[in-house]
């Protein structure tokens, strides 16, 4: 069975391009999460998707960051404009519920820098 | 006061011997335990989930949940070289998000 894979796996722009982030989660996993590493800092959550639904989007940091998961399958995370402090490593996770608890997986991440 | 707390370390083992990764949480609310392993530049892997007090051994894995103390911990027996790694700690409140630690990296000297 495929993990959760992301793309791209590295991302240098500079101050106001724009980026896209795209995960693809375990086929079958309904549940799907983006969480953001800061250098020296925890993983962080930005959102959480249950099929194409947003459910908490509570961690995204402002209104440059746009996710979607049209049709339940996919998603993408944008950046636009990018800012020097958007610079991290972004990560995809997925889960379908189990009994007593939601296993998340991770995907290897897209190391995002902004110069 | 952090959600999620673990000592950065790093700590250090000898090959064989026992490792004991801590982690103290906040949200006395909280209902799931995951600790996850990371090597340097790789994707968080999950080895171990816990939701009820007590002990849960996997191979030579076991996870210890104190919800009165608001405290979870893994042992590592027969520590091998390859074990070497960030260790993080998960802590899932009444929602769906994780709250993560910022990792314990543990070092196994062969």
């Amino acid at each position: 069975e495929a993990g959760v894979t992301q793309f791209p796996s590295h991302s240098v722009i500079e101050k106001g391009q724009t980026v896209t982030l795209r995960c693809d989660p375990i086929s079958g996993h309904d549940n799907l999460y983006w969480y953001r590493r800061v250098m020296g800092k925890e993983i962080k959550f930005l959102l959480h998707f249950v099929k194409e639904s947003k459910q908490d989007e509570s961690g995204m940091p402002n209104n440059r960051f746009l996710a979607e998961r049209t049709g339940g399958t996919y998603s993408t995370l944008k950046v636009q404009p990018a800012e020097l402090e958007d610079s991290g490593v972004y990560f995809c996770a997925s889960s379908q519920e189990i009994a007593g608890g939601y296993e998340q997986y991770f995907g290897p991440g897209t190391r995002l820098t902004v110069t | 006061q952090k959600e999620v707390e673990q000592n950065s370390g790093p700590l250090s083992v000898p090959e064989g011997a026992i490792a004991s990764l801590n982690c103290t949480y906040s949200d006395r609310g909280s209902q799931s335990f995951f600790w996850y392993r990371q090597y340097s530049g790789k994707s968080p892997e999950l080895i171990m989930s816990i939701y009820s007090n007590g002990d849960k051994e996997d191979g030579r894995f076991t996870a210890q949940l104190n919800k009165a103390s608001q405290y979870v911990s893994l042992l590592i027996r027969d520590s091998q070289p390859s074990d070497s790694a960030t260790y993080l700690c998960a802590v899932n409140p009444v929602t769906y998000k994780y709250i993560f630690g910022t990792g314990t990296r543990l070092k196994v000297l062969a």
